[in-house]
């Protein structure tokens, strides 16, 4: 069975300092995923995908993910956070089979403080 | 612009009514989905389809129903059998299996 982890509920950072927001996965075989952001009372946005090729993953408002396989992550990462940034962040997986189901993370909570 | 609209944003109801979602795209995806959120859950899928007249159950489909007579139009109807209706819905599509969903800007359903 396909699942996702969010191992942090809320992550604190300061402006101009690195985030990390962390994420695991499990499926079987090769994965596809997927970060999204969400404001408050919006929808989901798009920001990044990890089909196959190269792990590193860049992606929209300077983001970027790191594909481990061996460690089954998906962390997405920015070298330098802006107060705009914080909202919620969910990763989310699917399966190479064909499953047409998106699997969600229970998102993490990011707060970037001026 | 392309994209999906979901409607009504804000919607109230009664118990023991039926309600009934909007959804709609002009990105030409085939595939449409239904998810709802509730805090500290994440997103859950209620129901999805890959093509016109064809739609599947996901993870939580009891007192939900959907149809597809279009391939702009994914309508989902909140049935008085669902037990806990107050919820984030969120409707979106995406143009392949592989493809990451757009979403809409979701409906705020509350029972009253």
């Amino acid at each position: 069975a396909q699942s996702v982890a969010q191992p942090e509920d809320q992550v604190n950072v300061a402006e101009g300092n690195p985030l990390t927001v962390k994420c695991t996965y499990s499926v079987s075989g090769n994965p596809y995923l997927f970060w999204y952001v969400q404001y408050p009372n919006r929808g989901l946005q798009f920001l990044l995908k990890y089909i196959t090729g190269d792990n590193l993953v860049k992606g929209s408002y300077g983001f970027e993910a790191e594909f481990n396989k061996s460690q089954t992550s998906f962390h997405l990462k920015k070298p330098s956070a802006l107060v705009s940034d914080s909202a919620l962040y969910f990763c989310a997986v699917r399966d190479q089979t064909g499953a047409n189901n998106l699997f969600f993370g229970t998102g993490t909570r990011l707060t970037v403080i001026p | 612009d392309g994209g999906i609209t979901q409607s009504p944003k804000y919607l109230f109801r009664k118990e023991g009514q039926n309600v009934t979602l909007s959804c709609e795209q002009n990105l030409n995806h085939d595939a449409m989905y239904w998810y709802r959120q509730d805090p500290g859950q994440g997103l859950r899928l209620i129901y999805y389809s890959q093509i016109v007249n064809d739609f599947q159950k996901g993870d939580i489909a009891e007192g939900y129903s959907v149809s597809r007579e279009k391939k702009e139009s994914f309508p989902l109807t909140v049935t008085s059998a669902q037990k806990n209706p107050t919820a984030f819905y969120l409707c979106a599509s995406s143009i392949s299996a592989a493809g990451e969903l757009f979403f809409g800007e979701g409906s705020r359903l509350t029972v009253l």
